[in-house]
């Protein structure tokens, strides 16, 4: 129950192009929904997260989408760019526990 | 100013030995993590820390001891080191109640 799976494990997209990264979840008690950037040799670092009394974030380039009733949640990276590729990792945070579990990662690279 | 900071980057040690790496942050917080990311990039918690408090304790072999002095240290002490510890191992913090964790960059640990 306290998994989060992460599709797919890679991705290669074209620059320009659009990246998504999909997440499930199962645990309800899960009240906050971060993602995650990680480039090699550094640590995971913040890049958008959203509550699930929204359906939508976008920031800047990057969206994210959240399904309640089904448990999901997506990143989408609009005009992926070289310098997007890293590994991304989505999250689920029971804020109450004070517990961040993330999912696989998604390994990510944009071709010039 | 660094946020997170973790020492030693780099730990290359021999089996059988006793080792610890350490933690600290700057950035107010009350709530301390340790993550361990396998070869494969999964992050997987393995404590937290709440004001010195231990309020998580997933199944980690008891050679694993985490220590902290005040809420803005946590160090990690391993001992007896075996092949299948090495890995990198993260330090995050966060605030109770708040939901963004901020992470180090990371201890490599390699076992020989």
């Amino acid at each position: 129950q306290q998994q989060v799976k992460q599709s797919p494990q890679s991705l290669i997209v074209q620059k320009g192009g659009i990246s998504i990264i999909n997440c499930a979840y199962e645990n309800t008690a899960f009240d906050y929904f971060p993602w995650y950037q990680q480039f090699p040799g550094k640590g995971p670092a913040l890049l958008i997260a959203i509550r699930p009394d929204v359906s939508e974030k976008k920031e800047g380039r990057f969206t994210i989408s959240f399904n309640k009733s089904a448990k999901q949640f997506s990143l989408h990276i609009m005009d992926s760019q070289p310098g997007d590729s890293a590994t991304y990792f989505c999250a689920a945070v029971d804020t109450g526990f004070q517990k961040l579990v993330f999912g696989t990662g998604t390994r990510l690279l944009v071709s010039p | 100013d660094t946020a997170v900071s973790q020492t030693p980057k780099y730990l290359v040690t021999q089996m059988g030995n006793d080792k610890s790496i350490k933690c600290e942050q700057n950035l107010g917080h009350d709530t301390m993590y340790w993550y361990k990311q396998d070869s494969k990039k999964f992050l997987k918690i393995m404590f937290s820390y709440n004001n010195k408090e231990l309020i998580i304790n997933e199944t980690v072999p008891n050679r694993f001891s985490p220590k902290s002095p005040d809420k803005a240290h946590l160090n990690l002490h391993i001992n007896s080191l075996e092949l299948g510890d090495s890995a990198v191992y993260f330090c995050a913090s966060s605030l109770r109640g708040e939901s963004e964790a901020f992470f180090g960059q990371g201890t490599r640990l390699t076992v020989v």
